[in-house]
């Protein structure tokens, strides 16, 4: 049983810039959150996506968006790259009809110049 | 507000000490409360979670963690570390709704376990 697998796992990119993370869910989920990490910190919720909308946001700016697909997995997009967008970004799958237990992937590390 | 503290940032100890890493939450409802682990440069790994029933609740790799209401505390604890143990600790809090808790789950900012020889 595969678990939650994300993309790239590692990718550098320069102010400005879009970049796009993608995740597939653990088999059986069905509901999809995406969290930042920065260096040091805990992870911050970004938001949660289930039936292909966004369910939940957390304290980021529009430039964060998100897609949730008919088959669960997820992408998260972010525009217009600042230097402090420079994180691991982590997906995180769970049933909403579940003991809310999250299983995280191992994350994307992204690096803005 | 909804937050967790975690007021250790780093704790070293002997490995076959015992461990307790400290965690408090503020929350506004019932909350769903979770541990989990993190190793360098991986994702996170649930250790344990409470939500209801006995306020000792025990998890994965020896660990257990006690839920205090009154002291708005979930400490987690461990009898006997052993180095594999090194890692980052994150507790986290959660809505329980009675049937389903996928939801904004918020986390503190983490305890680095580091462990002596």
């Amino acid at each position: 049983d595969a678990g939650v697998t994300q993309s790239p796992t590692h990718l550098i990119k320069t102010r400005g810039q879009q970049v796009t993370l993608r995740c597939s869910p653990k088999s059986g989920h069905d509901t999809v959150s995406w969290y930042q990490q920065a260096l040091g910190q805990g992870p911050q919720f970004i938001f949660q996506y289930y039936e292909e909308e966004e369910r939940q946001r957390g304290n980021f700016p529009d430039r964060f968006s998100g897609h949730q697909f008919p088959n669960y997995s997820s992408e998260l997009n972010v525009n217009a790259l600042l230097l402090g967008d420079s994180a691991l970004y982590l997906c995180a799958s769970s049933l909403l009809q579940g003991t809310g237990e999250l299983f995280f992937g191992e994350g994307s590390r992204l690096t803005v110049l | 507000a909804q937050s967790v503290t975690q007021p250790d940032i780093h704790i070293t100890v002997s490995e076959g000490a015992s461990l307790e890493l400290r965690c408090n939450y503020s929350y506004g409802a019932t909350p769903y409360l979770f541990w989990y682990v993190q190793s360098p440069g991986q994702g996170l790994q649930l250790l344990l979670k409470y939500f209801s029933g006995d306020t000792l609740v025990q998890g994965i790799k020896g660990f257990e963690a006690e839920f205090k209401r009154s002291q708005s505390s979930f400490n987690l604890r461990k009898p006997s570390v052993h180095w594999s143990d090194a890692a980052e600790y994150f507790c986290a809090v959660g809505p329980w709704t009675g049937y389903s808790s996928a939801s904004k789950i918020i986390f503190g900012s983490g305890t680095r376990l580091s462990i002596r020889p």
